[in-house]
Parts: structure tokens; C-alpha cells; sequence
């Protein structure tokens, strides 16, 4: 399987704190994207990066992505207790959208 | 607005009795897909769809099929549901940017 695997599966933090999350995947992709789920509810997308981006940016969200050790992070700086939720790594193998997604991180934020 | 809508939200079914759940997209992309989620197990493609009348599997397509005869619908048809099919059911419209339906949960007894 593709499938990418997310580590932690669990993360709580307080708030105002960094949240890093990691996605690990097994073959070569055209791009990466990252997720969010608020509990049982449809996903939501947050930000994708290629393959031949190392690093990209989306108001407090950061991702990296390294394609040597088939990795990526998803960095949430000065979390909030709204960014309470599951965040899901989704790999895209061939550029024709057809996603392989993790098991998820599940993030709790605590006020 | 831009939506992903699916049709029913919730449904309770016995083993064999033929359903559909429907899916629409009002933002015209030409791509579509479903997936099923399950606990442990993430998201996983079941069928999608890259044009009008072009279909195919995804990685767990057995005891599911679609059709796409227009391109905002995409509905998941089970012909004899069975209960290992319980889960909850996501139908998503878009390139690269994926905007998912509200899920559908169903239930199979």
C-alpha cells in the first residue's frame, strides 16, 4: 500500500503552543497534501506542496516535505482550541489526483 | 458557494438490500472520487472519476460501483450491501484541492 502513516497518532497540547505532526510514505509522489477533519465531518483542505518544494507556508500552518527520507511535517505555531481536530497526510502519486491518505494525527488543544 | 453535497447523511440497511448514496458538486470539476473511512484505518479510495463516462477503481472497490453520465453527479451504488460495508462514506470533487462531501454514514445489519 501507499499509504502514508502520520506520527503521532495522538498529540494534546495546551494552547499557544507548537503542534508538529509527521507523515511518512513509501513510493515516490507528485505532490503532498495535508488535511484537517473536525470529528466525523467532511476533510478540509489545508495546504499542498510538491514534490520539488521543500518548504511551504500558510498563515500559521508550515509544512516540509523531504522526498530523500519520503517525509513530510506539518507545523501548527500558536495553536488554538479551534485547531482541535485530525490531520490527515495525503499522498498523490501520479498528478491525477487519486490520494492515498494516512491513518491521521489526532491533535487536542486544551484552553 | 462551493459544495460538495451527498445524499442521504445517515442510513440503516439489512444485508442485500440495494442502495445508493448520492453525491453532487456544484463547482464543475471533472474530477470526482469516493472514499470510505474507517477506524485505524484512515481513508481509502473506493472509485473515482476523471471525466463524464470515465471511471476507475480505487483501492477497495470490490461490492461497490458508480457512474458518472453527468459531470456534477457521482453516485455509489451497493448492489447487495453486506455488513463488513458499514462505515463512513466520503465523496470528494476537485484537482489537487479536494473538497469533500459531508459523509454519509451508513450502516449495514
Amino acid at each position: 500500500s501507499q499509504q502514508g502513516e502520520e506520527d503521532p497518532q495522538a498529540l494534546s497540547i495546551q494552547e499557544g503552543e507548537n503542534a508538529t505532526m509527521n507523515c511518512s510514505y513509501k513510493t515516490s509522489i507528485n505532490n503532498l497534501q495535508w488535511y484537517r477533519q473536525n470529528s466525523g465531518r467532511g476533510l478540509v483542505h489545508l495546504i499542498l506542496i510538491r514534490s520539488n518544494e521543500r518548504e511551504k507556508h500558510s498563515g500559521r500552518l508550515r509544512v516540509t516535505l523531504d522526498t530523500s527520507k519520503k517525509s513530510s511535517s506539518l507545523l501548527i505555531t500558536a495553536s488554538r482550541a479551534a485547531d482541535t481536530a485530525s490531520y490527515f497526510c495525503a499522498t498523490d502519486v501520479s498528478g491525477a489526483n487519486n490520494l492515498f491518505f494516512g491513518t491521521g494525527t489526532r491533535l487536542t488543544v486544551i484552553p | 458557494e462551493a459544495q460538495v453535497t451527498q445524499n442521504p447523511r445517515y442510513l440503516i440497511t439489512v444485508t442485500g438490500k440495494k442502495l445508493t448514496v448520492t453525491c453532487s458538486q456544484n463547482m464543475n470539476h471533472e474530477y470526482m472520487s469516493w472514499y470510505r473511512q474507517d477506524p485505524g484505518l484512515g481513508l481509502r479510495q473506493i472509485y473515482y472519476s476523471m471525466n463524464v463516462e470515465v471511471t476507475d477503481k480505487g483501492d477497495v472497490p470490490e461490492g461497490y460501483k458508480v457512474s458518472r453520465k453527468e459531470k456534477r453527479n457521482f453516485p455509489l451504488i451497493l448492489e447487495s450491501p453486506s455488513p463488513n460495508q458499514t462505515s463512513l462514506y466520503f465523496c470528494a470533487a476537485g484537482a489537487y484541492e479536494q473538497y469533500f462531501g459531508p459523509g454519509t454514514r451508513l450502516t449495514v445489519t
